[in-house]
């Protein structure tokens, strides 16, 4: 693995079902994101991770959840689809001073 | 509320200058970033500036004016492989980035 991982690459899914997109990263970031991103509209963060154990919302995390067991992984779930969570999602990780972040190639998620 | 404007769209020639503006109004300040998305792919980091002035990298450089809320992208020399969209994001009070809308960039030959 090089750098950051996400999985699927995309997904069409049924409304109201349950998803797990997946996030790796191995360059040992301290801090972790998820981001959707939206035709006409900037980056939106979803949720974060400042250090493994901890996790924080961001600007649109309702209908989502995170979790951060370990340095390396980061999934985002969707517990129950909805139209509306049809995006591009993209996950990063950022390391000290300046906290560039580093983003995976993204997942496409269809919700119908 | 906080606000990062950029234009939509730009055009330009290949082997031109192009200037890509950005203007905010953010929850305190620390730090802009620049992004380059081609279409399809991931954001790539460009440059970051935190302190008033000009960052030069080759043939791409960022300005930043604290004071006025402003920065821009200078990209020199154009190459048809830079028609991409070029995010601007601040990191706010908060150390959260907040991310424009993007420049759409199109390179003609």
């Amino acid at each position: 693995i090089a750098g950051i991982t996400q999985a699927p690459t995309s997904q069409i899914l049924a409304a109201g079902r349950r998803m797990t997109l997946r996030c790796t990263q191995d360059m040992r970031h301290n801090a972790m994101y998820w981001y959707r991103q939206d035709l006409g509209l900037g980056l939106r963060l979803i949720h974060y991770s400042n250090t493994a154990g901890t996790t924080g919302k961001g600007e649109v995390p309702d209908g989502y959840s995170v979790s951060r067991a370990n340095t390396d992984d980061f999934p985002l779930t969707l517990a129950s689809a909805v139209p509306s969570q049809t995006s591009v999602y993209f996950c990063a990780s950022g390391s000290g001073g300046t906290d560039t972040q580093y983003f995976g190639p993204g997942t496409r998620l269809t919700v119908l | 509320g906080q606000n990062i404007d950029q234009p939509t769209e730009m055009t330009a020639t290949e082997g031109a200058i192009v200037q890509i503006n950005c203007t905010y109004q953010t929850s305190g300040f620390n730090g802009l970033f620049w992004y380059q998305q081609h279409a399809g792919e991931a954001p790539t980091f460009l440059s970051y500036n935190v302190l008033d002035g000009l960052e030069e990298k080759g043939r791409f450089s960022s300005f930043l004016s604290r004071s006025k809320g402003y920065s821009y992208l200078l990209l020199k020399e154009l190459q048809m492989k830079d028609s991409a969209s070029y995010l601007c994001a601040v990191r706010d009070s908060n150390y959260q980035l907040i991310w424009g809308a993007g420049t759409k960039l199109i390179i003609k030959p």
